[in-house]
This record gives structure tokens, C-alpha cells and sequence, in this order.
């Protein structure tokens, strides 16, 4: 079973500062990445996603992600932090078996911006 | 093209009780999948249905069901519920089944067992 680790359930950046947000997948075929961001009281809305194209990959709102093999890592980052992306950022895997398909969801980072 | 909807927003049910969900994929989306999301155990998968098939399904006891209808419209069933089903209840669906389909969530139904 494949599984993805978020390191820091809690990340805390300034206004205008880099984020880092990371994540760490265990798969053993070529996994396809995830990452969506929930905001209070609503659903999941995905940023970006990895499916063995480029190894970087460019989201939405600013958000890239670089998928590195030999680190087993998927990390999420955007160059300038706005207030506006104070939410919960999820990691997935999907995994599937016979064209079936789930997402296997990380522990999620919840990431406040300070003005 | 409109978003994943799914009704009621928001329930809330005694232990003992059972509820229904429902859930409207995007349209000409034939893949739905429900996931329940708590604060103890996060966002944990519970099954997958494809033109009106269950193709997977998580670890989660018999009281939890579902079905999709011929329209990809899906529901999801929870019999006797538990003060431990409280949680928000995410549908998501995607154009096709398989792991390169990327899947858009609609924004829960949130349970409250009292």
C-alpha cells in the first residue's frame, strides 16, 4: 500500500515569505502526486498535480511542486506567501488496483500567514 | 460547468439512526468516490463507484454502503449510526476511473450523531 507523509502538521510563514510545505510519498510503482489546499468549511480544490510529465510541476494561485525520485519527495512551494492562502494543504497518492482508483491522503499542514 | 454538489450541507442524527447522502458528479464525470474526513483520522477513503459499479472500497464496517445510479448521481448510506461516524463527508468525482484521473471534490456534508 502506498502511504505520504506531510512533515509539520503546522506551518507558520510572514506575509511575502517563501512556503514550504513538505511531503514524502512511499510507492513502489511511478506514483501520480496531489496536492489540493482546503479552506474553512469547504471542500478539497486541487493545485497541482503529478503524473510523470515534468518533473516540476506548476499549480494554480502560484503554488509549484517538484517531484524528486531519489528523495521520495513531492514538496510544495510558492515564492511569496498572501494572506489569502491561509488554509489546510493536503499531499495525496493515488493508488489503484484494475483501473480502480483512491486517494491516499496526508496528515494535512495547516498553514497560517502572519501579516 | 457546475461543480461537484452534494445535499445536505449539513445533518445532524441521533445514534441509532441511519442517513443518506447524496452527491451530483460534473457532468459527463462517471467516476464518483466518498471519503470521510475527522480530526483524529483525516481524510480516509471509503469507496469508489464507475458506471454504477463499486470498484474499490476502504476499511470501513458493512453500516457504510453506497450506489451510483445511471446518471452518475451517487449516495452513500450509513445504518445504526455511531457517535464515532460524526465527520465531514466528501464526494469527488472524476472523468474516468484509473490513477491518472485527478478528482474534484464538492465542498461535504458535515454529520453531527448525537
Amino acid at each position: 500500500a502506498q502511504s505520504v507523509t506531510q512533515l509539520g502538521s503546522h506551518v507558520s510563514v510572514s506575509e511575502g515569505a517563501l512556503v514550504l510545505l513538505r511531503c514524502n510519498y512511499s510507492s513502489s510503482v511511478p506514483p501520480y502526486l496531489f496536492w489540493y489546499v482546503q479552506y474553512p468549511n469547504q471542500g478539497l480544490q486541487l493545485l497541482l498535480k503529478y503524473t510523470s510529465a515534468a518533473t516540476l510541476v506548476k499549480g494554480i494561485n502560484g503554488f509549484e511542486a517538484e517531484f524528486k525520485k531519489s528523495e521520495t519527495s513531492f514538496h510544495l512551494t510558492k515564492p511569496s506567501a498572501h494572506m489569502s492562502d491561509a488554509a489546510e494543504y493536503f499531499c495525496a497518492v493515488s493508488e489503484g488496483i484494475q483501473g480502480a482508483q483512491k486517494l491516499v491522503f496526508g496528515q494535512g499542514t495547516r498553514l497560517t500567514i502572519n501579516p | 460547468k457546475a461543480g461537484v454538489t452534494q445535499t445536505p450541507r449539513y445533518l445532524i442524527k441521533t445514534r441509532g439512526q441511519q442517513v443518506t447522502l447524496s452527491c451530483s458528479p460534473i457532468s459527463g464525470h462517471r467516476s464518483v468516490s466518498w471519503y470521510q474526513q475527522t480530526p483524529g483520522q483525516g481524510l480516509q477513503f471509503l469507496f469508489e463507484y464507475f458506471s454504477e459499479t463499486q470498484r474499490n472500497k476502504g476499511n470501513f464496517p458493512g453500516r457504510f454502503s453506497g450506489r451510483q445510479f445511471s446518471n452518475s448521481r451517487s449516495e452513500m448510506n450509513v445504518s445504526t449510526l455511531e457517535l464515532g461516524d460524526s465527520a465531514l463527508y466528501l464526494c469527488a468525482s472524476s472523468l474516468g476511473s484509473g490513477t491518472r484521473n485527478e478528482q474534484f471534490f464538492g465542498p461535504g456534508t458535515r454529520l453531527t450523531v448525537l
